[in-house]
């Protein structure tokens, strides 16, 4: 079965320096694998996704993984965290079965961002 | 365009009532998705439509939970009886016919509070 585990449940740093939130996955087959964001009050936003294409994926407001097979790893960073950034972050696999596609979320990585 | 609507935002009942949500997915989306997020974990699905049939409800307590979107289009998601352990936010999510499954998109949710 897919599993992902998010190694640190609350990440804090300072604006205007590098954000590392870390992902590892669990995968019986070559995985899609996917950082989603949740704001307080709104909906989950797709931040990135890698499919088998690019192993460093660019995403949305700076943020970018690097998908490494040999470590079975999905970390995002971004290089200079703005307070805007402050939120929910949730590492995701794709779980394809024969009944369709679930997504198995990680419990995910607060992050606050302080000026 | 519009996203993923869902109502009410926020419901409180007592435990043994019955509540519902609804869904209004986006416009032309096939495929439609219900989660539970209970606090400090991520999203877990409950079922998944494709058009109005069920394809996957495997994680479903279906002695109290039932589901059901009729004409393909809307969803409502109906718990009878409740209990305190249903405390949670309940996302809908849609993803459109022609693409891979995982690119979906979430409305902003339900919060449920079963006292």
């Amino acid at each position: 079965a897919q599993s992902v585990t998010q190694l640190d449940s609350h990440v804090s740093v300072s604006e205007g320096t590098p954000v590392l939130l870390r992902c590892n996955y669990s995968s019986s087959y070559s995985p899609s694998l996917f950082w989603y964001v949740q704001h307080p009050n709104k909906g989950l936003q797709l931040l990135l996704k890698y499919t088998s294409a690019a192993t460093l994926v660019k995403g949305i407001n700076g943020f970018e993984a690097e998908f490494k097979k040999s470590e079975t790893s999905f970390h995002l960073t971004k290089p200079s965290a703005h307070m805007s950034d402050a939120a929910e972050y949730f590492c995701v696999v794709s779980d394809r079965n024969q009944a369709g596609t679930a997504l198995i979320f990680g419990k995910g990585t607060t992050l606050s961002v302080s000026s | 365009e519009a996203g993923v609507a869902q109502s009410p935002r926020y419901k409180i009942i007592e435990k043994r009532q019955s509540v519902a949500f609804w869904c209004n997915p986006i416009s032309g989306h096939a495929t439609l998705y219900w989660y539970q997020q209970i606090l400090g974990q991520g999203p877990k699905l409950l079922i998944q439509f494709q058009n109005n049939g069920v394809v996957d409800d495997s994680q479903l307590p279906k002695d109290r939970f039932s589901a059901e979107r009729l004409k393909g289009v809307d969803s409502t998601l109906k718990i009878q009886p409740a209990k305190l352990e249903d405390s949670a936010v309940y996302l809908c999510a849609s993803s459109p016919p022609g693409v891979l499954d995982y690119e979906q998109y979430f409305g902003p949710g339900t919060r449920l509070t079963v006292t």
